[in-house]
């Protein structure tokens, strides 16, 4: 089946540094998704991205979508402690009804004060 | 008030019994789905159910069906649990397809011993 790879799997920073996350598919995707699950906790979406070249920013947070529709990433300036947890990118390659998300194993950001 | 909700949110069984977990959403959606999170937080799709009519079906074992009595509701049924069941299991629903953002419910930590 379609894959969404992701990576790191894990990023320890200390505070203040940036972080940034990498997701990638072999096949056009038709749009993703960054949702973020603290630990214990369940994910949260963050943001969609669906055109090509897009680029969205929500405070401290970039997210880029490729110009081939095939990679995206999330960066995060300036970490703080309440960003810690886990980061999932999830697409789709066809964006229609029978479709479903295709979600990446996520990057375990890990920060020291 | 919560926008999806699971029960229970932890459930400790032994090998090869039968157990449910339930599901229901009050943001009127008309898509709703099961996920499996393992202990390395792979989160992978189990169904999704539109209008109450199952539309993504994963190659999960058929132990595992999901019940919908009403387009707010999708439980989990689990015949003849196994060890490799324990996982946590979210269920989420959307206004649609993958191009809407998904609302996870709090989780349902389920060991199996």
């Amino acid at each position: 089946g379609q894959q969404v790879m992701q990576i790191p799997q894990y990023q320890h920073v200390q505070e203040g540094e940036d972080f940034t996350t990498y997701c990638n598919s072999s096949t056009t995707l038709s749009n993703i998704q960054w949702y973020k699950q603290r630990p214990g906790g369940h994910p949260v979406f963050l943001i969609q991205l669906v055109k090509s070249g897009e680029v969205k920013k929500q405070k401290r947070l970039t997210f880029q979508f490729g110009e081939a529709k095939k990679n995206s990433s999330l960066h995060i300036t300036a970490t703080q402690t309440t960003d810690v947890g886990t980061y999932f990118c999830a697409g789709s390659y066809s964006g229609g009804g029978a479709d479903g998300l295709t979600f990446g194993k996520g990057t375990h950001l890990i920060i020291q004060p | 008030d919560t926008a999806v909700s699971q029960t229970p949110k932890y459930l400790v069984t032994q090998m090869g019994n039968d157990k449910s977990i339930k599901c229901e959403q009050n943001l009127g959606h008309d898509t709703m789905y099961w996920y499996k999170q393992d202990s390395k937080k792979f989160l992978k799709i189990m169904f999704s159910y539109n209008n109450k009519e199952l539309i993504i079906n994963e190659t999960v074992p058929n132990r595992f069906s999901p019940k919908s009595p009403d387009k707010a509701h999708l439980n989990l049924h689990i015949n003849s649990l196994e060890l490799g069941d324990s996982a946590v299991y979210f269920c989420a629903s959307s206004n649609g397809g993958p191009l809407y953002e998904q609302y996870f419910g709090p989780g349902t930590r389920l060991t199996v011993t």
